[in-house]
């Protein structure tokens, strides 16, 4: 079975600090991996993924997430937060394996970036 | 357009009234998904076309969702007698290729379905 989970609902930070947010996921083989972020009354934006090759991706605005395949983690990180980052996050998981495309969503983090 | 549509942005219905919901994706995209996402919880699944085929209709969660894509472009949602726990917001992504399943989704901006 396919799951994700983003152990933190909500993550504070001051802007200017690096932020944090975390996604660990459970697939049955190897998996692609996703980060979107919602705007209140908007449709998901992508911001990046994780297909193969180097564990450290880099994607929009700055954002990057580090694959680690042993703790079966993709944490999306950025070094100098900024108050529009401000917005809820979600990690996503595929299964390599699979030919059908559905992804697989957490709970989503909510990010507050403090002025 | 540039990215996926949705209409109607906003539903209200009673409970019993049948709803459609339309998706326009991305032109030329080949893969169209639904997904439901509550309040407070991140999207599920609902069902996923290639083209004007329907693949994968597992998330749908009962027989009252239908979904169509007749022509492999604009897809509808219909619920028919809807339910309050229909409650939600619905959103349609869409993904250039049927292969490689690697392919980014792109999002509509949903539509959010209130059932009274």
């Amino acid at each position: 079975a396919q799951s994700v989970a983003q152990p933190e609902d909500q993550v504070n930070v001051a802007e200017g600090n690096p932020l944090t947010v975390k996604c660990t996921y459970s697939v049955s083989g190897n998996p692609y991996l996703f980060w979107y972020v919602q705007y209140p009354n908007r449709g998901l934006q992508f911001l990046l993924k994780y297909i193969t090759g180097d564990n450290l991706v880099k994607g929009s605005y700055g954002f990057e997430a580090e694959f680690n395949k042993s703790q079966t983690s993709f944490h999306l990180k950025k070094p100098s937060a900024l108050v529009s980052d401000s917005a809820l996050y979600f990690c996503a998981v595929r299964d390599r394996g699979s030919t059908l495309g559905r992804l697989y969503f957490g709970r989503g983090t909510q990010l507050t970036v403090w002025p | 357009g540039a990215g996926v549509s949705q209409s109607p942005r906003y539903k209200v219905a009673k409970r019993g009234q049948d709803v459609a919901l339309r998706c326009d994706p991305i032109s030329g995209h080949v893969s169209l998904f639904w997904y439901q996402q509550a309040l407070g919880q991140g999207p599920e699944f609902l069902t996923y076309f290639q083209n004007e085929a329907q693949l994968d209709k597992s998330g749908l969660p009962s027989d009252r969702f239908f979904a169509e894509r007749p022509e492999g472009s604009v897809s509808t949602l219909k619920i028919q007698r809807t339910q309050q726990e229909d409650s939600a917001v619905y959103l349609c992504a869409s993904s250039l290729g049927g292969l490689p399943i690697s392919d980014t989704q792109y999002f509509g901006p949903g539509t959010r379905l209130t059932v009274l």
